[in-house]
């Protein structure tokens, strides 16, 4: 079974610029997750999608971030425009259907973003 | 919202000693345990997790971990180390019918052979 796949792995840019990251989740697998890892820190959730639906954004700073799922597989994140303290690494996770008590999330490789 | 502490952020050991990692999450409900570990050059990946039953969890690799429900602690256990346990690993937590973990900071734990 393939894992959750992610590009690019690496991404340079400078502040102001805008990028994009994109996730494809394992196969059959309804609930994507994006996470931000700050060096030194644990990943934080910043969006959760069931299927092509928002589930939890609360911690998505709205202003320069916005992710979607429009066919309810394949997602994409994007910053615009890019601040220094965006230098992180953006994980993405899936998992299968919400269901009690929790559904093991599995992670991708992460895409490392610098912004100079 | 809960929140998950992990201290002494870098750990060194040389094989075949103990290592504990400590958790302390902060939630007043019902919540789901879990460790990760990275190992370097590859993805985060599920190592135990608790849910209920038994408070003393097995894990892959030769690792547990206890939940101390009055402590609030879910620590990390493993007798004798392997250079291969060389890793980051992270402690979260998630509240009972929500998806949504929050992880700690991480422990850097470094295995001399």
């Amino acid at each position: 079974e393939a894992g959750v796949a992610q590009s690019p792995r690496y991404k340079i840019i400078e502040k102001r610029q805008s990028v994009a990251f994109w996730c494809n989740p394992i196969s059959g697998h309804a609930t994507l997750y994006w996470y931000q890892q700050i060096l030194g820190q644990g990943p934080k959730l910043l969006i959760q999608f069931q299927n092509n639906g928002v589930v939890d954004d609360s911690q998505l700073p709205k202003d320069r971030f916005s992710a979607e799922r429009l066919k309810g597989v394949d997602s994409t994140l994007k910053i615009q425009p890019a601040k220094l303290e965006d230098s992180a690494v953006y994980l993405c996770a899936s998992s299968k259907e919400l269901a009690e008590p929790y559904n093991e999330q599995f992670f991708g490789p992460g895409t490392r973003l610098t912004v100079l | 919202a809960q929140s998950v502490s992990q201290h002494n952020h870098h750990v060194i050991l040389s094989e075949a000693a103990s290592l504990e990692l400590g958790c302390n999450y902060s939630y007043g409900g019902t919540v789901n345990l879990f460790w990760y570990v990275q190992y370097p050059g590859q993805h985060l990946q599920l190592l135990l997790k608790y849910f209920s039953g038994d408070p003393l969890v097995k894990g892959i690799k030769g690792f547990e971990a206890e939940f101390i429900k009055s402590k609030f602690s879910f620590n990390l256990r493993k007798p004798s180390v392997q250079w291969s346990d060389t890793a980051e690993y992270f402690c979260a937590v998630n509240a009972r019918g929500n998806n949504r973990l929050a992880f700690g900071k991480g422990n850097q734990v470094v295995v001399i052979p």
